[in-house]
């Protein structure tokens, strides 16, 4: 069965300064991989996503992530946060099945 | 687009109460799922539909959950009778018919039952 694991529960960084959210997933077959930000009192919102072709995906927000199959990895990276970027994000892997698995999401503080 | 839409946003109950959330999917996704948040748990699937159709129901909980979808624009999560371990925030998600489609969240029902 499919994983996922987001290793960091609470991340605090300064703003302006760099990010980096991690995720590990297991899945026996090629992984279809998402990053979500929820935001308080809503739902979860689409960063971005991987299939397949290039390993270094840009989303929204000036997001990017990029899928390493040798580490199993799908990290969440920002070169400068912004104060609005405080919130939780989770990353999903999704299954032949239509269901996506989610981490337990890691919470961004970010310091003015 | 008007995104997912659920009712009610908030929600108090006594326990034994009959709870109804509701949930309007986006037009032309075919997939509709019923999340449940809580801080000790995360995010757990509860049941999945597919072109109105339960797919996968082995994430609810209880014989006190149920759900419908009785139409391509409506499903029902019902809990009868509630209990306080019941308090979370419920979501509802859809998806166009393509397992590589994201989900699409609505802003969630948040149930508080006392």
């Amino acid at each position: 069965a499919q994983s996922v694991t987001q290793p960091d529960i609470h991340i605090t960084v300064s703003e302006g300064a760099s990010l980096e959210l991690r995720c590990n997933y297991s899945y026996g077959a090629t992984p279809y991989l998402f990053w979500y930000v929820q935001s308080p009192g809503q739902g979860l919102q689409l960063l971005l996503k991987y299939f397949s072709g290039d390993t270094l995906v840009q989303g929204i927000k000036g997001f990017e992530a990029e899928f390493k199959r040798s580490q199993s990895s799908f990290n969440l990276r920002k070169p400068s946060v912004h104060w609005s970027d405080a919130a939780e994000y989770f990353c999903a892997v999704d299954t032949n099945a239509g269901k996506s698995t989610f981490g337990d999401g890691t919470t961004l503080t970010v310091k003015p | 687009d008007a995104g997912v839409i659920q009712s009610p946003r908030h929600e108090v109950t006594e326990m034994g109460q009959e709870v109804t959330l509701r949930c309007k999917p986006i037009s032309g996704h075919n997939s509709l799922f019923w999340y449940r948040q809580t801080m000790m748990r995360g995010l757990e699937l509860l049941i999945y539909f597919n072109n109105n159709v339960p797919i996968d129901d082995s994430g609810m909980p209880e014989d006190r959950f149920s759900a419908k979808m009785p139409n391509a624009s409506f499903s029902t999560l019902k809990i009868q009778p509630s209990e306080p371990r019941d308090s979370a925030v419920y979501f509802c998600a859809s998806q166009r018919n393509s397992y590589n489609s994201p989900l699409h969240f609505g802003n969630g029902t948040r149930l508080t039952v006392t």
